[in-house]
């Protein structure tokens, strides 16, 4: 049962432009992680924002949360070519965590 | 070095067979998962373990077993009952089973069947 629903599923962009991807959920969570994907490798952590958090920052990223809308949003400032990789949202509840299936972000020199 | 690792990288087997996977993990955490993840598509879990000699099933564990004997160990089976079992396969651990925080992936395992 997927709940973290990304969008767009795909996005292009040039080097030193912003990058905003969404992720939409369907019940309640404790908390909301986004993880980053190089191609053929294992996910990595990015940042975990709580249910009682509306943002948070981490270097070049931010994140936002809207409980009432159940959707967050992970903006990436001014991206760089090893930036491009797949980002996926995962939400836990009561369970272990469940994820989207991620937008694959691409960005041009 | 701390850290999860995952053998082999590269899996070939025969329809028919069974095939482990392996996953060891030297960051003294509690719980392990296994994730599978198809072309273009999300992580859909397979089986977790919260605590040793204990794990629940996830979403697909069917065609699948486990074993939980070690702290570090969590070996993954995919056995002749898994009937599209080529895949990219993800080992992960959080510190504890408890309330879901940060999981560490290991570098996946590709499978596939030939």
């Amino acid at each position: 049962s997927q709940q973290g629903e990304e969008d767009p599923q795909a996005l292009s962009i040039q080097e030193g432009e912003n990058a905003t991807m969404n992720c939409s959920y369907k019940t309640s969570i404790n908390n909301l992680q986004w993880y980053r994907q190089n191609s053929g490798r294992g996910l990595v952590h990015l940042i975990l924002i709580r249910s009682n958090e509306r943002e948070k920052h981490s270097g070049r990223l931010r994140v936002t949360l809207d409980t009432s809308k159940k959707s967050s949003s992970l903006l990436i400032t001014a991206s760089r070519a090893a930036d491009t990789a797949s980002y996926f949202c995962a939400t836990s509840g009561n369970t272990p965590l469940v994820f989207g299936k991620g937008t694959r972000l691409s960005v041009i020199a | 070095d701390g850290g999860i690792t995952q053998s082999p990288k590269y899996l070939f087997r025969k329809e028919g067979q069974n095939v482990t996977l392996s996953c060891e993990q030297n960051l003294n955490h509690d719980a392990m998962y296994w994730y599978r993840q198809d072309p273009g598509q999300g992580l859909r879990l397979i089986y977790y373990s919260q605590i040793v000699n204990d794990f629940q099933k996830g979403d697909i564990a069917e065609g699948y077993s486990v074993s939980r004997e070690k702290k570090e160990s969590f070996p993954l089976t995919v056995t002749s009952a898994q009937k599209n079992p080529t895949a990219f396969y993800l080992c992960a651990s959080t510190p504890s089973g408890g309330a879901p925080d940060t999981q560490y992936f290991g570098p996946g395992t590709r499978l596939t069947v030939l």
